[in-house]
Parts: C-alpha cells; sequence; structure tokens
C-alpha cells in the first residue's frame, strides 16, 4: 500500500468511447502528477497539478483531459483515444512540486484501445 | 529534450551475487531517484539522493549521486529471487524547480536465479 490508489486497475476500451481514470492519494500531499508508461520507453510526464492548479502540460493531445477537484483527487478524461494510447497510465504525489522532493506512485491502470 | 541513460538494459544473475546498474546524463541533475517496478505494478521508491556526492544506504541496497551531478548508480547487494524487477532511476533538471519534473531513465530488468 503505496497511499496512492488508482481506479479501475485495467480498461479496456474503443476508439469512440469516453471513460475516466481516477486516482486518491492519502498521504496529505499538494503535487498530484499523470504519467504515462509505453513498454520500451521511459516514463513520460503528462501533467502536473499543485494545490488543484495544473502547472505543467507536457504536449498532451487534448484527447487527454485532466481534472483535480481537490489536493487529493485526480482523475483523467480519456476521449476518442487511439490504439497508440495503449499502455500504463501511473498517478504519483508529492509533498510539493519543486525538485528535492519525492514521488509516490500508484499501481497504474493498464489502458488497451481496441 | 534531456535523457538519462541507464545501463545495463538487463541482467541476469545469480542468487547470492551483487548488482550494479547505473545511469548517466550529459546535463546536471538536482535529485536523483531510484525506483523499483514489478510486474504489473507502480514504481516504489527505494532511495533519493539529494547532493552531490551523497551515498545512502537502504538494507542491502547502496546509491549514490555523482560528484559532477551527471551520474548516479545503484549496488545491490548479495541478491535474493525477490529483488527481480525493473529498476528506474530518476532525476529533477534544474528546470524542474516549480513543477517537480521527474526524468525517468529506460529502466534496468533484473532477473535472479535461485
Amino acid at each position: 500500500e503505496t497511499g496512492v490508489t488508482q481506479t479501475p486497475r485495467h480498461l479496456v476500451m474503443g476508439m469512440t468511447n469516453k471513460k475516466s481514470l481516477k486516482c486518491e492519494q492519502h498521504l496529505g500531499h499538494n503535487a498530484m502528477y499523470w504519467y504515462k508508461q509505453s513498454a520500451k520507453k521511459p516514463l513520460e510526464l503528462m501533467f502536473v497539478y499543485n494545490f488543484k492548479e495544473q502547472t505543467e502540460n507536457n504536449s498532451v493531445p487534448s484527447r487527454f483531459s485532466p481534472e483535480c477537484p481537490n489536493s487529493s483527487h485526480l482523475f483523467l478524461h480519456l476521449h476518442t483515444l487511439q490504439p497508440e494510447d495503449s499502455a500504463l497510465y501511473l498517478c504519483a504525489s508529492s509533498q510539493e512540486h519543486t525538485a528535492n522532493t519525492e514521488a509516490f506512485f500508484g499501481q497504474g491502470t493498464r489502458l488497451t484501445v481496441v | 529534450g534531456q535523457q538519462l541513460n541507464q545501463s545495463p538494459q538487463s541482467m541476469f544473475i545469480q542468487e547470492g551475487e551483487d548488482v550494479s546498474m547505473n545511469c548517466t546524463s550529459s546535463s546536471i541533475f538536482n535529485t536523483w531517484l531510484w525506483y523499483k517496478q514489478d510486474p504489473g505494478e507502480g514504481p516504489v521508491l527505494l532511495i533519493a539522493l539529494y547532493k552531490a556526492g551523497e551515498l545512502t544506504s537502504n538494507g542491502r541496497l547502496t546509491a549514490q549521486f555523482g560528484i559532477t551531478r551527471k551520474d548516479s548508480f545503484l549496488n545491490i547487494s548479495a541478491s535474493i529471487p525477490s529483488d527481480v524487477g525493473i529498476y528506474f532511476c530518476a532525476g529533477h533538471p534544474p528546470d524542474s524547480s516549480n513543477t517537480g519534473k521527474l526524468i525517468f531513465g529506460q529502466g534496468t530488468t533484473l532477473q535472479v536465479k535461485p
């Protein structure tokens, strides 16, 4: 148990579907992140939120839409995805959104787009 | 963009052997973190390094922050079967001071033969 919980653990969706990934952290952290992990590639940062405000969008396509209603919850809304978007999506949190801070990860959502 | 080169890509060792892996970059990093990821799970933080030259241990694990701030290594002593997994280095580049952005290496896959 890392204190960061992601649901669902697995998701299969068609290219015309709309779905959402959920992340909740129980660590009292102020910053939350979405990362994408594709096969044979390093983890890629997608979005950063600090105190509910988005502070980084790493050139992510608009078919991925994040939402952070409070410091404990983070969503990733998915719409009209492509098969190449299939990957492990990881949520992380840290005390602050600065350097010299440790990020703790959830177990991830394995997404398959068909 | 900044990249971390992690080596070796994979290792297959005998139980009881020591293991060493490293990460290098052409640019400096402010922080080095080492994570382990088991299949189907998110990365788990093993060791965090904050100062150039810092040497830190966590049980059988030892990691060092290179004096040039461009590299780090992780050693595992007396390996056991549960050490199997993928080990990632990660670092905070200087431009992450306001985002907490982490750059990840490609990972080292470790297999341990009983």
